[in-house]
């Protein structure tokens, strides 16, 4: 069974970081683009990023709002992705959804990032 | 910025059949921007449906089925049964980007 599960969110004050895992599992991690997908209340989706498989390069590629703030990580040997926020914002609030590549087409549960004072 | 335009909303009757459309602001969608639909009911969590245009996963039911349309991409529903009632996000690749629709809302009614 093919199991994303995301950790790491919570409450962080304006200006402040977060990083986020999520530990993949029933797929072979190492062969998947991966990405971090957002979703502020009531809205609709937004991609965040991606980083491609290290063989491929691990090439990383970020929305325009999130560039220079969040780095995507992967750990092939963890099977694990991550996400590392910095001088987080108010409109970054969201759950944020762990998911594999168009082809796999895997999504987490997601972890709730709040970003108030 | 690249914008992904969606139906904000569509009605659509019980074994009726519904076409969701997806265009981008770039001009016309084709094969080369991978269309992705994915499907959100109310309170749960995204789940995909088809990818690169045309392609379904396993777990993707056979009335679902995508297509480019009218330099659009579209998502098929032949013979709408009430659990389809959801939200549907295409996602186009643009380059190195990733872009999701705004939604459609599909009220099966």
């Amino acid at each position: 069974e093919v199991q994303l599960v995301e950790s790491g969110g919570g409450l962080v004050k304006p200006g402040g970081s977060l990083r986020l895992s999520c530990a993949a599992s029933g797929f072979t991690f190492s062969d998947a683009w991966m990405n971090w997908v957002r979703q502020a209340p009531g809205k609709g989706l937004e991609w965040v990023g991606r980083i491609k498989t290290v063989s491929q390069g691990g090439t990383e590629d970020y929305a325009a709002p999130v560039k220079g703030r969040f780095t995507i990580s992967r750990d092939d040997s963890k099977s694990t992705l991550y996400l590392q926020m910095n001088s987080l914002q108010t409109e970054d609030t969201a759950v944020y959804y762990c998911t594999s590549g168009s082809v796999e087409g895997y999504w987490g549960q997601g972890t709730p990032v709040t970003v108030s004072s | 910025q690249t914008v992904v335009t969606q139906e904000p909303s569509l009605t659509v009757s019980p074994g009726g059949p519904v076409t969701l459309t997806c265009a981008s602001s770039t001009g016309a969608v084709t094969s080369d921007y991978f269309p992705n639909w994915i499907q959100q009911k109310p309170g749960q969590v995204p789940r995909a449906l088809i990818y690169s245009t045309n392609k379904k996963h396993l777990w993707t039911p056979a009335r679902f089925s995508g297509s480019l349309l009218g330099g659009k991409a579209a998502l098929t529903v032949s013979g709408v049964q009430p659990e389809d009632e959801a939200t549907y996000y295409c996602m186009l690749y643009h380059g190195a980007d990733q872009v999701f629709g705004g939604g459609t809302k599909l009220t099966v009614l």
